[in-house]
């Protein structure tokens, strides 16, 4: 089964400034049909999980410019370019190149210093 | 827009059942496969079951040990959890989210498994 990591487990950030997200896969989550499925989400408060990233780097319908996602093979990153008070949550990766298995990442606490 | 509405969530004692549903509107529910993922009390996030447009195939976590069923009603837009056997660490708030890529999430029912 893959296993995914994500690094830091906990990020505290000054509104204005970047921040980053790493997330590791135990193996390769390019398919063979050429796509990378890995995902990323954020949960913000008592809130439900939104996806914000899907297939590595690809925005979501409505989320910010300010969040993107790169990355290949087992090695991704989520960027937040300029950090705002709304982005306070838990950032999770997920992977579905195992289909139809799903798996989540630990996931990443981000709040505002 | 996408709405996701969760329900049937409860007080449950070990051993026993409980069958989650999910009411779905905004878009075409048969053209989309469904999920459920759940959160345990301050924990992070667990895929439980995902089910494809056209009913012909499930899948489970491996963790489940085949207690848990998902079904899907197109002509009702809903999706179900039957959820047997249960454990105390089955409780959980379940969140529904639609298509494979869970674009879009419910606001979770919440099962709690105690004696």
């Amino acid at each position: 089964d893959v296993v995914m990591t994500q690094t830091p487990l906990s990020l505290s950030v000054t509104p204005g400034q970047p921040a980053s997200i790493s997330c590791k896969s135990s193996q390769s989550l390019r398919h063979s049909d050429g796509n990378t499925y890995l995902y990323w989400y954020l949960q913000r408060p008592g809130r439900s999980p939104q996806l914000l990233i899907y297939e590595v780097s690809k925005r979501f319908s409505g989320v910010p410019d300010r969040f993107s996602g790169s990355g290949s093979g087992t090695d991704f990153t989520l960027k937040i370019s300029r950090v705002e008070a709304e982005d306070v949550g838990v950032y999770y990766c997920m992977q579905s190149v195992q289909l139809p298995l799903f798996t989540f990442g630990p996931g990443t606490k981000v709040d505002i210093k | 827009q996408v709405q996701l509405v969760e329900s049937g969530g409860g007080v449950v004692q070990p051993g026993g059942s409980l069958r989650l549903s999910c009411e779905a509107s905004g878009f075409t529910f048969s053209d989309f496969g469904m999920h459920w993922v759940r959160q345990a009390p301050g924990k992070g996030l667990e895929w439980v079951a995902f089910i494809r447009y056209d009913k012909n195939k499930a899948y489970y976590a491996d963790s489940l040990e085949g207690r848990f069923t998902i079904s899907r009603d197109n002509s009702k837009n809903t999706l179900f959890l039957q959820m047997n056997s249960l454990r105390v660490e089955d409780t959980a708030v379940y969140y529904c989210a639609k298509d494979q890529i869970l674009g879009e999430w419910g606001q979770g029912t919440l099962v709690i498994v105690s004696s």
